[in-house]
């Protein structure tokens, strides 16, 4: 069964850093793309960040570049997500999903962890 | 950076009733478009990818069509487990954005 957990949210002061983990499970790890998306309160879901199966290639929002980092350590089956310089507006539960299903060049999202809450506030 | 459209951004409808969603993209996507449904408090679940493939798994009464830049998402016959918030997204780049969002509400 394929599982995806996501740990590392939390309470952090504006202008702080965090660093999201999630473990995966059930599937080869190495062969998947994967992508985090975020949701803030109420409102709709945001697609923040991709790391391709190797490591090889990351991608970003305009709204987190130069801020955020994805990362991956394929003997562990997880990805990261580091968060510098946390705003206000960076509050949201942050999901990770497996890239499962090709689709031109990219891939959409088969597997999503339960999500975790990040809220930037002094 | 492509954007994506979806019509009506609420919408209320009853038990059996056929369902229809639209989703706009800013520029030619071919059929690089999936569709999610989420519930409150859950992870959002695909439901129908490369415009018209629907996930395994998926209930036969969901479909989507379109092709460019106009997309639909059919719900034939509403059911109680539908109402939910639903999500176009294009796969068109690497940055793949969201549509904002349809909520569907029991009339």
């Amino acid at each position: 069964e394929v599982q995806l957990l996501e740990s590392g949210g939390g309470l952090v002061q504006p202008g702080g850093s965090l660093r999201l983990s999630c473990a995966a499970s059930g599937f080869t790890f190495s062969s998947h793309a994967m992508s985090w998306v975020r949701q803030a309160p109420g409102e709709g879901l945001e697609w923040v960040s991709a790391i391709s199966n190797s490591g090889g290639s990351t991608w970003y929002a305009d709204s987190v570049k130069g801020r955020f980092t994805v990362s991956r350590d394929n003997s562990k089956s997880t990805v990261f997500l580091q968060m510098n310089t946390l705003r206000a507006e960076d509050t949201a539960v942050y999901f990770c999903a497996r890239g499962g299903i090709r689709v031109g060049s990219t891939s959409c999202f088969d597997y999503w962890g339960q999500g975790a809450l990040v809220t930037v506030s002094s | 950076d492509i954007q994506l459209t979806q019509s009506p951004s609420f919408l209320s409808a009853s038990v059996g009733d056929r369902v229809t969603i639209t989703c706009r993209a800013s520029q030619d996507i071919s059929s690089y478009l999936a569709w999610y449904q989420q519930k409150p408090g859950k992870a959002p679940n695909l439901l129908i990818y490369a415009a018209s493939t629907l996930q395994s798994g998926v209930p036969s009464r969901f479909s989507g069509s379109g092709s460019g830049t106009e997309f639909t998402l059919t719900i034939s016959s509403l059911q109680p487990e539908d109402f939910a918030t639903y999500y176009c997204q294009q796969l068109n780049s690497y940055l793949r954005t969201f549509g904002q969002g349809t909520k569907v509400e029991i009339k």
